[in-house]
């Protein structure tokens, strides 16, 4: 079954500097791969996908992320942090029928 | 706007009632999708429709969780003598042409008191 872990369950990092959320998935076949971003009470908001082509996507906001069919991988990361960045984060793998999340990460900016 | 509609947003409701949700997805897509999310959890995959067949039912979290989706279009997510333990944020997804993910609704946050 397809899958994705998000070991970390929280992110801090200093305004200006570069951040990196992690993500790994386990899937039978080629991976369809997601991040998503949660401000409080809200629904999810689409960042960035993996379906084929370059291990490099570039994203909304700024974002990036990385696939690595080696380390099955594929972290989220921004050369330059924002406070408005802080938020919740996602992972997500699509299924046959369905999308399976990782836990999230909580994402923190402090200026 | 994300094109998917979920009402309503907030309902507080006492425990042993009965709640209904309603999503109304884009337009153009046949495909609906209902998520439950705890606090600090991912989304969790409940159900979902093709037009207005319920394709997928086995992770209805009980028998008192029940979806219909009548004329294919917008659908409804009904929760029967509500338990303390169902307070959480109920998504609605739909999928995009040529997008492969989901957009997703706001939401509607479920608290049982």
């Amino acid at each position: 079954a397809q899958s994705v872990a998000q070991p970390e369950d929280q992110v801090n990092v200093a305004e200006g500097n570069p951040l990196t959320v992690k993500c790994t998935y386990s899937v039978s076949g080629n991976p369809y791969l997601f991040w998503y971003v949660q401000y409080p009470n809200r629904g999810l908001q689409f960042l960035l996908k993996y379906i084929t082509g370059d291990n490099l996507v570039k994203g909304s906001y700024g974002f990036e992320a990385e696939f690595n069919k080696s380390q099955t991988s594929f972290h989220l990361k921004k050369p330059s942090a924002l406070v408005s960045d802080s938020a919740l984060y996602f992972c997500a793998v699509r299924g046959y029928n369905d999308m399976r999340f990782g836990a999230g990460t909580r994402l923190t900016v402090k200026p | 706007d994300t094109g998917v509609s979920q009402n309503p947003r907030h309902k507080i409701t006492k425990r042993g009632q009965n709640v209904t949700f309603r999503c109304d997805p884009i337009s153009e897509h046949n495909r609906l999708y209902w998520y439950r999310q705890t606090l600090g959890q991912g989304p969790e995959f409940l159900t979902y429709f093709q037009n207005e067949a319920q394709l997928e039912k086995s992770r209805l979290l009980s028998d008192r969780f029940s979806a219909e989706r009548p004329k294919g279009s917008f659908s409804t997510l009904e929760i029967q003598r509500t338990e303390q333990g169902d307070s959480a944020m109920y998504l609605c997804a739909s999928p995009r042409e040529g997008f492969y993910g989901y957009t997703f609704g706001s939401g509607t946050r479920l608290t049982v008191v």
